[in-house]
């Protein structure tokens, strides 16, 4: 059964910092993995989407890479900013196509 | 873009009523339709899977006579939670799929009085 664990479950830093957000998962069999951001009391925005085959997707600040072999996908987000500040949550889609979510980093970025 | 709508964005209902939620996929056809359930500070938890012309598959531990899911075309599904109750109060969105992507809709927010 997959499991997808995200760590740090919360993280706080100040306005332009770098930060990284990761992402594990225990099954490897994988279609793809999609990083998503979630505003409180909204729905889902899909921020970058990477298919088995690839390494790595970049948009903007934001850089994911997927690493099959060792379960584990990262999400880099360069110069932060206080309205990057929300939840992030990555999602593994296996066999079926259906989508595990992780546990989500609520990340807040101080002006 | 692919875009997948929801409707309503929000109900509040009374204890013991049936609710339906509608999801659409608006400019393609979705011929798998999935429904999340997410309680508050928590992640989102798949509930059942939903293909078109088929009986929907429910994960483990979610009541299939509760939350009745139909999928009667391929650019609609429904979920109707049954006898509602407080415990069902949560933000339910639905995702359709579209070859190897999912394209998640804005979600519905459940309040059981």
């Amino acid at each position: 059964k997959q499991e997808v664990t995200q760590i740090p479950a919360a993280l706080s830093v100040p306005e332009g910092e770098n930060l990284v957000l990761n992402c594990s998962f225990t099954d490897s069999a994988i279609y793809n993995l999609q990083w998503f951001r979630q505003d409180p009391g909204k729905g889902l925005t899909s921020l970058l989407l990477i298919q088995s085959s690839q390494r790595e997707q970049t948009s903007g600040r934001l850089n994911a890479s997927l690493d099959k072999s060792s379960g584990r996908s990262t999400l880099y987000i360069a110069a932060s900013q206080p309205g990057d500040s929300a939840t992030y949550l990555c999602a593994v889609a296996s066999g079926t196509y259906k989508y595990i979510f992780g546990t989500g980093t609520r990340l807040k970025v101080l002006a | 873009g692919a875009v997948v709508s929801q409707h309503p964005s929000w109900v509040i209902c009374k204890s013991g009523t049936s609710v339906k939620i509608e999801c659409r996929s608006l400019d393609f056809q979705a011929t798998t339709m999935f429904w999340y359930r997410q309680f508050p500070k928590q992640s989102l938890m798949l509930m059942a899977t939903s293909n078109e012309g088929s009986k929907a598959t429910y994960e483990q531990g979610v009541e299939k006579d509760k939350f009745l899911i139909n999928h009667a075309s391929l650019t609609l599904s429904t979920l109707t939670v049954t006898s509602a109750h407080p415990e069902d109060s949560s933000f339910y969105i639905c995702s359709a799929r579209w070859g190897s992507e999912q394209f998640f809709g804005p979600g519905t927010r459940l309040t059981v009085l």
